[in-house]
């Protein structure tokens, strides 16, 4: 049973649009939501975190949580090229007694120029 | 990459031969963990760290044994390398089990 979904890529937008990233999660309990940006062979980056239902906005990012759907979202108004990348989605899981962070496996990014 | 790295950088090794991968932070967090990553897989947890000495296994730790002597090193051996063990690995480092998580610059191992 996957715990962290990702919609199905590669994503393609052009250079202006915005780009819209989805993660779905089956744990109600799950409390922290975390994004991380991972350029082609190089290390994933911490780039958004939301604890609370709404939106937090950063720059041009935008994350969205709403506990009710179990989904989170990431938005990227006026997408740059520099903005292709992959994008982890990454929530706490609980199993048992535990909660690990579990990472969704990633949505690839272009931004067409 | 928050005071990480991860060394070698790259590796190629043989089929039976065993193999460590080191990782050391100098930020003092006190989890750190094994992924290794590969395509159509994402993100794959092998090993974790909650302190010196503490370690406890994740998904994927079949084949992988780890160590914490110190609190800046986190070491991964194969103790015999198989070829299903090609992949890229990452060290990370947190200050909770299911908080943020910081990588390092990974590891490309290739098991010939």
């Amino acid at each position: 049973q996957k715990e962290v979904e990702q919609n199905s890529g590669p994503l393609s937008v052009p250079e202006g649009a915005i780009a819209s990233l989805n993660c779905t999660y089956s744990d109600r309990g799950s409390q922290s939501f975390f994004w991380y940006r991972q350029y082609s062979g190089k290390s994933p980056e911490l780039i958004m975190f939301i604890y609370s239902n709404g939106d937090k906005e950063d720059g041009r990012f935008t994350a969205q949580l709403n506990k009710a759907s179990q989904y989170v979202s990431l938005l990227i108004r006026d997408s740059q090229p520099s903005d292709s990348a992959t994008y982890l989605c990454a929530v706490n899981i609980y199993t048992g007694a535990n909660s690990k962070l579990t990472f969704g496996k990633g949505i690839t990014l272009s931004v067409r120029p | 990459d928050a005071g990480i790295t991860q060394s070698p950088r790259h590796k190629v090794t043989e089929t039976g031969t065993p193999v460590t991968l080191r990782c050391h932070q100098t930020e003092n967090h006190r989890y750190m963990y094994w992924y290794r990553q590969d395509p159509g897989h994402g993100l794959r947890l092998i090993h974790y760290s909650y302190g010196v000495k503490d370690t406890d296994k994740g998904e994927v730790s079949d084949g992988y044994s780890v160590s914490r002597s110190k609190t800046e090193d986190f070491l991964l051996t194969l103790e015999s390398a198989t070829s299903s063990q090609t992949s890229v690995y990452f060290c990370a480092i947190g200050t909770s089990l299911d908080y943020e998580q910081y990588f390092g610059p990974g590891t490309r191992l290739t098991v010939t």
